[in-house]
């Protein structure tokens, strides 16, 4: 079964420096990867997903991802972060014959002026 | 978000009480997802359906049941059987079962708390 890890329950950094939010996975066979971003009291919202190709990923906002297949991690980052990033970050996992969604624990990103 | 609508937003519930969760879309999609969420746990799935009359069970099924009698509607009972019923519930959607490799949509959510 598939699952994933985000080692960090929160991530602080000053507004204009970059950031990253860490996330590995465990899947058999080919990984789908993706990245949600929720906010207070809200739903999830899609950010960027990894399916094959580019190991970088570029999504919504100004955010990136990196796929390293053989550290399985899926990074999620952006080179200068604004205080409305402010939010708590999921990643999520899905294999390639599977349509179940396994989620992390999610990481609170906080971004300070 | 963009045709998925979950609704109440927040609803109190007593012990001993049975209570549904509304979601409902209108973009055709044929997967719908329970989840529910809880501080530090993540999102873990309670139930989803990949066709009309057809639901499979999640990690943490026991205490909900779910209908699927149309497609834009996948509706979520708490049941009294549920002992830990407070926490947000999000519902989620996807176009087609079997595509794994497309993102889900989700709604705004529900916050369920036992009174």
């Amino acid at each position: 079964a598939q699952s994933v890890a985000q080692p960090e329950d929160q991530v602080n950094v000053a507004e204009g420096n970059p950031l990253t939010v860490k996330c590995t996975y465990s899947v058999s066979g080919n990984p789908y990867l993706f990245w949600y971003v929720q906010y207070p009291n809200r739903g999830l919202q899609f950010l960027l997903k990894y399916i094959t190709g580019d190991n970088l990923v570029k999504g919504s906002y100004g955010f990136e991802a990196e796929f390293n297949k053989s550290q399985t991690s899926f990074h999620l980052k952006k080179p200068s972060a604004l205080v409305s990033d402010s939010a708590l970050y999921f990643c999520a996992v899905r294999g390639n014959n599977n349509n179940d969604m396994r989620f992390g624990a999610g990481t609170r990103l906080t971004v300070k002026p | 978000d963009g045709g998925i609508t979950q609704s109440p937003k927040y609803l109190f519930r007593k012990e001993g009480q049975n209570v549904t969760l509304s979601c409902e879309q209108n973009l055709n999609h044929d997967a719908m997802y329970w989840y529910r969420q809880d501080p530090g746990q993540g999102l873990r799935l309670i139930y989803y359906s990949q066709i009309v009359n057809d639901f499979q069970k999640g990690d943490i099924a026991e205490g909900y049941s779910v209908s699927r009698e149309k497609k834009e509607s996948f509706p979520l009972t708490v049941t009294s059987a549920q002992k830990n019923p407070t926490a947000f519930y999000l519902c989620a959607i996807q176009p087609r079962a079997g595509e794994f490799n497309t993102e889900a949509f989700f709604g705004q959510g529900t916050r369920l708390t036992v009174v």
